[in-house]
């Protein structure tokens, strides 16, 4: 079983306040992806990493690859009621053959005006 | 399609009845697959189609689950003899090829077995 633990569970936040949300693992994972779900929806995806080590920025969103691939994090700045919703990191396994993502436990991110 | 559909959006079965979900994916989408979400977790894998070929169906929790795509498009999710534990989200996804770059989700089925 791939697991991916993400931390914090559950977040609550005033708007203008900056957050981090991390992913860890065991496993190595050749890419790793975060999405966002709302209520109803299946989730969307926001980004791809792929290189160990690698920072991508979206607007006011920094996802961060770890050197090792076994680990991310999202980092919000300055947050907004918009950013509300279910996140999810999702990593593809490194090995041939394997085409199925292992999803995260999710973080629940609430965000007050 | 413009996106990922899946019908139908909600879906109420009583315990013991048969149900069928269906998930329409972007068109050209080789890869596709189901995954079950339970109330505020992530989702789970069910199963993997490479166009009309099942690959890996190591996620599908019992005998009564069975899924098909049979012309490489349209996918079918049916679940037998439906038990209480089986109330989910129901989603499916597909891909250009694979996993490695990400899926396009769909907004799922709610299952609900009273």
């Amino acid at each position: 079983t791939q697991l991916l633990e993400q931390s914090p569970q559950f977040l609550s936040i005033q708007e203008g306040e900056n957050l981090t949300v991390y992913c860890n693992s065991s496993s190595v994972f050749s890419s790793l992806q975060w999405y966002r779900q709302e209520p109803g929806e299946g989730p969307v995806l926001l980004v791809t990493v792929v290189t160990g080590g690698e920072v991508k920025k979206l607007k006011r969103l920094t996802f961060q690859f770890g050197d090792a691939r076994k680990d991310s994090s999202l980092h919000i700045t300055a947050a907004q009621p918009g950013d509300t919703g279910l996140y999810l990191c999702a990593g593809a396994p490194y090995q041939t053959g394997a085409n199925n993502l292992f999803f995260g436990t999710g973080t629940r991110l609430t965000v007050i005006p | 399609g413009a996106g990922v559909s899946q019908s139908p959006r909600y879906k109420v079965a009583k315990r013991g009845q048969d149900v069928a979900l269906r998930c329409d994916p972007i068109s050209g989408h080789v890869s596709l697959f189901w995954y079950q979400q339970a109330l505020g977790q992530g989702p789970e894998f069910l199963t993997y189609f490479q166009n009309e070929a099942q690959l890996d169906k190591s996620g599908l929790p019992s005998d009564r689950f069975f899924a098909e795509r049979p012309e490489g498009s349209v996918s079918t999710l049916k679940i037998q003899r439906t038990q209480q534990e089986d109330s989910a989200v129901y989603l499916c996804a597909s891909s250009i090829q694979g996993a490695y770059y990400g899926y396009t989700f769909g907004s799922g089925t709610r299952l609900t077995v009273v």
